[in-house]
Order: C-alpha cells, then sequence, then structure tokens
C-alpha cells in the first residue's frame, strides 16, 4: 500500500518570505513523487515531479522539491512567496510500476501581504 | 493544445437519479483516469484506462457506478441509483506514454449535488 501525509493543514508566510510545504511517503518500492496545486473550483494543476536523478526538482512558477529517501520526504520550497501563490497544494506519489496517484490531504498556504 | 474539458462543470440532481459525466482528455493522450474529490480531502482514485480497455478500478467503485472510454477516446462515468453520499468533486485526468513518469494533467471537475 501507499500513502502521503501532509501534515500542516495551513501554512501561513508573508509575501517575499520562503515558504516550504511538507510531505512525507510510504512506499514499498520506487517512488515517483509529484506536487499539484489547486485553485478554487478548478482541477488540478501539474507543478513538478521526482522520478529519479537529482534530489532537488525544479518546476513552474517558481517552486522546487528536495527528496529526502532517508526521511521518505519530498518538502515543496520557494524562496519568495507570492500573494498570487495563495492555494490548496497537494503531494501525491506514485509506485513505478503502478497507475493510480494516491494524494495527501492537502495543505492550504495562505501568502498574506 | 487544448486541455481536459469536462461536461457538465456542475450537476444537481435528486436522490435516486442517474447521472452522467463526460470527459474529453488531451488529444494523443492513450491514457485517462477519474478520480472522486470530497470537500476538504485529497482526490480519490476511482479507475483507470489505457486507450480503450479498463485496466484498473478502485474498491470505492461501487456497482452503482460505471465508466466507459469506446474507441479510446473520451470517457464517460455513470452513476445509478444516487445517494448522498456520492456528492463529490469528480475529476478527470490525462496523460501520455507507455510508463508512470508522465504527470497527470486534470480537468476542472464535474460538481455532483445530490438533492
Amino acid at each position: 500500500a501507499q500513502s502521503v501525509a501532509q501534515p500542516e493543514d495551513q501554512v501561513n508566510v508573508a509575501e517575499g518570505n520562503p515558504l516550504t510545504v511538507k510531505c512525507t511517503y510510504s512506499v514499498s518500492g520506487n517512488p515517483y513523487l509529484f506536487w499539484y496545486v489547486q485553485y478554487p473550483n478548478r482541477g488540478l494543476q501539474f507543478l513538478l515531479k521526482y522520478i529519479t536523478g537529482d534530489n532537488l526538482v525544479k518546476g513552474s512558477y517558481g517552486f522546487e522539491a528536495e527528496f529526502n529517501k532517508s526521511q521518505t520526504s519530498f518538502h515543496l520550497k520557494k524562496p519568495s512567496a507570492l500573494v498570487s501563490d495563495s492555494a490548496l497544494y497537494f503531494c501525491a506519489v506514485r509506485l513505478n510500476a503502478g497507475n493510480m496517484l494516491t494524494f495527501g490531504g492537502g495543505t492550504r498556504l495562505m501568502v498574506k501581504p | 493544445d487544448t486541455g481536459v474539458s469536462q461536461n457538465p462543470r456542475h450537476k444537481i440532481t435528486k436522490r435516486g437519479q442517474n447521472v452522467t459525466f463526460r470527459c474529453d482528455p488531451i488529444s494523443e493522450h492513450n491514457r485517462l483516469y477519474w478520480y472522486r474529490q470530497t470537500l476538504g480531502q485529497g482526490p480519490e482514485f476511482l479507475t483507470y484506462f489505457q486507450n480503450e480497455a479498463q485496466l484498473e478500478k478502485s474498491r470505492l467503485l461501487s456497482d452503482r457506478f460505471s465508466a466507459e472510454r469506446p474507441k479510446g477516446s473520451f470517457s464517460t462515468l455513470e452513476i445509478q441509483r444516487t445517494e448522498q453520499g456520492d456528492s463529490a468533486m469528480y475529476l478527470c485526468a490525462s496523460s501520455v506514454g507507455q510508463g508512470g513518469n508522465q504527470p497527470q494533467h486534470f480537468g476542472d471537475g464535474t460538481r455532483l449535488s445530490i438533492l
């Protein structure tokens, strides 16, 4: 079985400050890891993925994420937050041989001016 | 390249009625997925198609639910004898390729409300 945990329901950060949204996973095998963002009444937009290779992956809109195998984590980061980054963020894992994505419960990011 | 299109965007129906949703994936995407998302939760996998073949079904997909993808293009998700617990956002996603390393691209969903 595979699972994803996002320990924070909400993260508050001031505009211009760095942000981190946490994600830990549990899977037996090599994980494929993804981050998505969701705005109100919209579907999920793909931000970035880790498949293999460098542990630091860069994605859309200045976001990046660091894969840490020993801590089974895949935290999302951005050096300088924007008010427009305020949204719901989902971490997801896919077992390399599988097809379904398993999502975490989501973290609401609030960036205040 | 248009994105994944889902229709209708909203559906309100009475308990016990049947409903059908449609998903048009990104053209040439051979993989198509259905997920269900309830308020405040992450999406939950329902079923997966590769071309026209339905290859995976979640235990969440009770016998009241059926999905099809004729000719490997658009897909439909039907719910028969709807129940209050079926109220949710139904999301469709598509991806390309044979492996699991390509991201799934999501539509904006169909929000189902059961009266």
